[in-house]
């Protein structure tokens, strides 16, 4: 069982580049968010989706755009990269169930330059 | 903004009970609180949680005070494999599920051999 599967682990990019980060989880959650960490900082919801086509806005979205068209997966765009986006993002996926654990992914270290 | 208050940073002797704790003076009837953990920049982890009882896993204890303004984690034999950031949070009941966590800066605990 994979559980979340956050693919690349690591990516510098350029500024103004854009790129998507990954998002998959197998275990048939409703569920799905993503988050953001800096250093010495605790995570930052950025969006969040609570099931195939409906996404929501969390904390710090700006410059970030999510859709959710299947169950499984739950992709972060950037579309034109700034540094103040170098960040480790985490996704985390959790059911629909009141009170129950959110399960995440291993990150991926992104780095504007 | 976190609705919990937690040390920065604590020590403990491998093998002996550590004891985090958490202030949560504002959390309402219908929120419960949540212990995450994070391992050198994994993704978080589920730790436990609870509403107004004491709960135990396999993992840990969670104990609350009667007037539930705050609470205390406990990790009954520490280990290396224990030092990590402890997140405390708190989420409301009718909240559906874990999409909406809002992290503190945790607290940095290190186990000493």
């Amino acid at each position: 069982n994979a559980g979340v599967t956050q693919t690349p682990k690591f990516q510098v990019l350029k500024t103004g580049q854009s790129m998507t980060l990954q998002c998959a989880q197998d275990m048939n959650h409703e569920y799905m968010s993503w988050y953001r960490q800096d250093p010495g900082m605790g995570l930052r919801l950025i969006h969040y989706s609570v099931g195939a086509g409906i996404t929501d806005q969390g904390e710090v979205p700006n410059g970030y755009n999510v859709s959710r068209s299947t169950t499984e997966d739950f992709p972060l765009r950037l579309l034109s990269a700034a540094p103040s986006q170098t960040s480790v993002y985490f996704c985390a996926s959790s059911t629909e169930m009141r009170n129950t654990e959110a399960f995440f992914g291993q990150g991926t270290r992104l780095t504007v330059v | 903004d976190a609705k919990t208050t937690q040390p920065p940073s604590m020590d403990c002797a491998e093998g002996r009970a550590a004891n985090l704790p958490c202030n949560h003076s504002t959390i309402s009837g219908n929120e419960y609180v949540y212990w995450y953990r994070q391992i050198h920049s994994q993704g978080p982890q589920y730790i436990i949680h609870g509403l107004k009882n004491n709960e135990t896993n396999e993992m840990a204890s969670l104990i609350i005070t009667e007037d539930r303004k705050s609470s205390t984690l406990i990790l009954p034999h520490a280990t290396l494999r224990d030092t990590a950031v402890y997140y405390c949070i708190v989420s409301p009941v009718f909240q559906g599920g874990s999409e909406k966590l809002v992290f503190g800066k945790g607290t940095k605990l290190t186990v000493n051999p």
